[in-house]
């Protein structure tokens, strides 16, 4: 079964610095990956997402994410951050199967510092 | 086009009632899932509904129910609430199925109901 690990619950970084958050997933099979971002009373919303088709996936306010496949990662960065970036981020793994399930990280809530 | 609409946004129940909750997807989206999401365990899911089905189901208890209506609208219930139900409750629609090989992977969330159990 596939499964995804977000390391660090809390991330902080100074406004215009880079942001970069951690997700190192599991699957027997190809991975479909995603990044979803939740605001503050809000629901989550996709960020970006990787199908197999390009590495680099670059998603909405900047951000971007590369799959790793020897590193089964597909960590989330920014080059620059800032205050409105302010918000918990997840991130998911489906197999690209028939038991393709949307499994969630637990999240890592990003600070930013002025 | 309209988002997703959970309701009610807000809820306080005491332990033992039930509570049922209401989640209207976006228009032409057959696929409504349902997370749990807590401090400590983050999204948890619940079940998935499409045409009025249910297609898959997480590791919760049986009084946790769901149901979807022809129209895609879906409603869950919890019954004999516990102090571990208190959590926001997430709705999500989507054009695909989890579980079928066609999952696009893109799920639109609404703003969750938040239950609180005293």
């Amino acid at each position: 079964a596939q499964s995804v690990t977000q390391l660090g619950s809390h991330v902080s970084v100074s406004e215009g610095a880079l942001v970069l958050l951690r997700c190192n997933y599991s699957s027997s099979v190809p991975p479909y990956l995603f990044w979803y971002v939740q605001y503050p009373n809000q629901g989550l919303q996709l960020l970006l997402k990787y199908t197999s088709a390009a590495t680099l996936v670059k998603g909405i306010n900047g951000f971007e994410a590369e799959f790793k496949k020897s590193e089964t990662s597909f960590h989330l960065t920014k080059p620059s951050a800032h205050m409105s970036d302010a918000a918990e981020y997840f991130c998911a793994v489906s197999d690209q199967g028939r038991d393709d399930k949307i499994i969630f990280g637990k999240g890592t809530r990003l600070h930013i510092l002025p | 086009k309209a988002g997703v609409t959970q309701t009610p946004r807000y809820l306080i129940k005491t332990r033992g009632q039930q509570v049922t909750l209401s989640c209207s997807p976006i228009s032409g989206h057959r696929s409504v899932s349902w997370y749990q999401q807590t401090p400590g365990q983050g999204l948890q899911f619940l079940f998935e509904y499409f045409s009025e089905t249910q297609r898959n189901k997480g590791n919760f208890p049986g009084r946790f129910s769901g149901r979807q209506f022809s129209n895609s609208r879906s409603e869950m219930n919890v019954s004999t609430l516990e102090l571990g139900d208190s959590a926001l409750y997430l709705c999500a629609s989507s054009n695909g199925v989890q579980g079928t090989g066609m999952n696009t992977g893109e799920l639109f969330f609404g703003e969750g109901s938040r239950l609180t159990v005293l």
